[in-house]
């Protein structure tokens, strides 16, 4: 049963470009996270997918957008790349959408993103 | 808004026990999580308290007390490869966690 996973795990991107990461949930996982954690710091949450739609997102810019398929996988887009946003993206899968008593979030391993 | 407390960083000797506390402020309480963090590896779940009181897995135990807004991550028997960072999350409502900092822990021999 494969877990969490994540693609790429590393990328190099230059200021003012685009990036596109992505994640696919554990099985039958439905509920897609997505988080951004720099260095010595917590996972700050970005936004939620549920039924292949934003159901709650965190205090992120609008060039952070997201995208859920029909398998339950998504995508993290970031855009105008800053190099602030150099940090560890972090995807997490559940259950539920939030809406039920889901207890455990399970991550991949990150994508390390730099920007130079 | 959340603010989550818990100490940058702890060291404690292999075989030992250590207790790493969490604090916490949020309205809608709906649990409290912990998660270990290895360098460059994925947080990894723990544990998680919803009501008052302790729960143990093992070497690792956790404790909520809701009316203090106080949690803690108690591990016995520390072992070295216990050297990870130790992240404190808390859910409101049915909004996404919202994580401390983390702790970084560092058994030695």
């Amino acid at each position: 049963d494969a877990g969490v996973t994540q693609s790429p795990t590393h990328l190099i991107k230059t200021r003012g470009q685009q990036v596109t990461l992505r994640c696919s949930p554990k099985s039958g996982h439905d509920t897609v996270s997505w988080y951004q954690q720099a260095l010595g710091q917590g996972p700050q949450f970005i936004f939620q997918y549920y039924e292949e739609e934003e159901r709650q997102r965190g205090n992120f810019p609008d060039r952070f957008s997201g995208h859920q398929f029909p398998n339950y996988s998504s995508e993290l887009n970031v855009n105008a790349l800053l190099l602030g946003d150099s940090a560890l993206y972090l995807c997490a899968s559940s259950l539920g959408g939030g809406e039920g008593m889901n207890t455990e979030a399970f991550f991949g391993q990150g994508t390390r993103l730099t920007v130079v | 808004g959340q603010n989550i407390d818990q100490p940058t960083e702890m060291t404690a000797t292999e075989g030992a026990i250590v207790q790493i506390n969490c604090t916490y402020q949020t309205s809608g309480f709906n649990g409290l999580f912990w998660y270990q963090q290895h360098a460059g590896e994925a947080p990894t779940f723990l544990s998680y308290n919803v009501l008052d009181g302790l729960e143990e897995k093992g070497r690792f135990s956790s404790f909520l007390s809701r009316s203090k807004g106080y949690s803690y991550l108690l591990l016995k028997e520390l072992q070295m490869k216990d050297s990870a960072s130790y992240l404190c999350a808390v859910r409101r409502g049915r909004r996404a966690l919202t994580f401390g900092s983390g702790t970084r822990l560092q058994v030695q021999p």
